[in-house]
């Protein structure tokens, strides 16, 4: 069965500070690996993507793989209340590719705190 | 714009009765996928077709139906033998060729039993 684990939090950060969110999977193979934030009762919408193990920056947000440990993460620096929301982490299995769609974490809830 | 449409929004159904949700997308996308999330949970996929007149059962396919006769659609059936079936059903779509695993989602429908 494959498995996806964050933390549900909820996770409180000063505003300005980073956030730090953290996900493991169990899917060894697992080649793509993907942070999506939704706002409550939105449809989640994609902000970061990883492929390799290292870092990749997109403004604000950088996400980190080690596919060794089977862990990805996803930095929020200069955190803004707007930041607030759940982050769910998905994973392509290694059987299908991504052609099969993509297991979920159950997601960590951010709260930034003015 | 291309986009995935998902329709209706809001849907109320009673007991025994089965309700379809709609999912057009205009992406020219070959796969398409339906999700189901509860409260405080992730995403769980129910369906999915990676090419028209076929598709595959996710993790959770027991008291769903679906139907792939256009490339554009792909309708999710709620059946009444689906015991809990209050939830929040995101339709989403993906490339085949070149397919990294990113999802694009509609912007979901909210089904409610009374």
């Amino acid at each position: 069965q494959k498995e996806v684990e964050q933390n549900s939090g909820p996770l409180s950060v000063p505003e300005g500070a980073i956030a730090s969110l953290n996900c493991t999977y169990s899917d060894r193979g697992s080649q793509s690996f993907f942070w999506y934030r939704q706002y409550s009762g939105k449809s989640p919408e994609l902000i970061m993507s990883i492929y390799s193990n290292g870092d990749k920056e997109d403004g604000r947000f950088t996400a980190q793989l080690n596919k060794a440990s089977q862990y990805v993460s996803l930095l929020i620096r200069d955190s803004q209340p707007s930041d607030s929301a759940t982050y769910l982490c998905a994973v392509t299995s290694s059987a299908g590719g991504g052609a099969d769609g993509l297991t979920f974490g159950k997601g960590t809830h951010l709260i930034i705190q003015p | 714009d291309g986009g995935i449409t998902q329709s209706p929004k809001y849907l109320f159904r009673k007991e025994g009765q089965n309700v379809t949700l709609s999912c057009e997308q205009n992406l020219n996308h070959d796969a398409m996928y339906w999700y189901r999330q509860d409260p405080g949970q992730g995403l769980r996929l129910i369906y999915y077709s990676q090419i028209v007149n076929d598709f595959q059962k996710g993790d959770i396919a027991e008291g769903y139906s679906v139907s792939r006769e256009k490339k554009e659609s792909f309708p999710l059936t709620v059946t009444s033998a689906q015991k809990n079936p209050t939830a929040f059903y995101l339709c989403a779509s993906s490339r085949m060729q070149g397919n990294t695993g990113e999802l694009f989602f509609g912007e979901g429908s909210r089904l409610t039993v009374l």
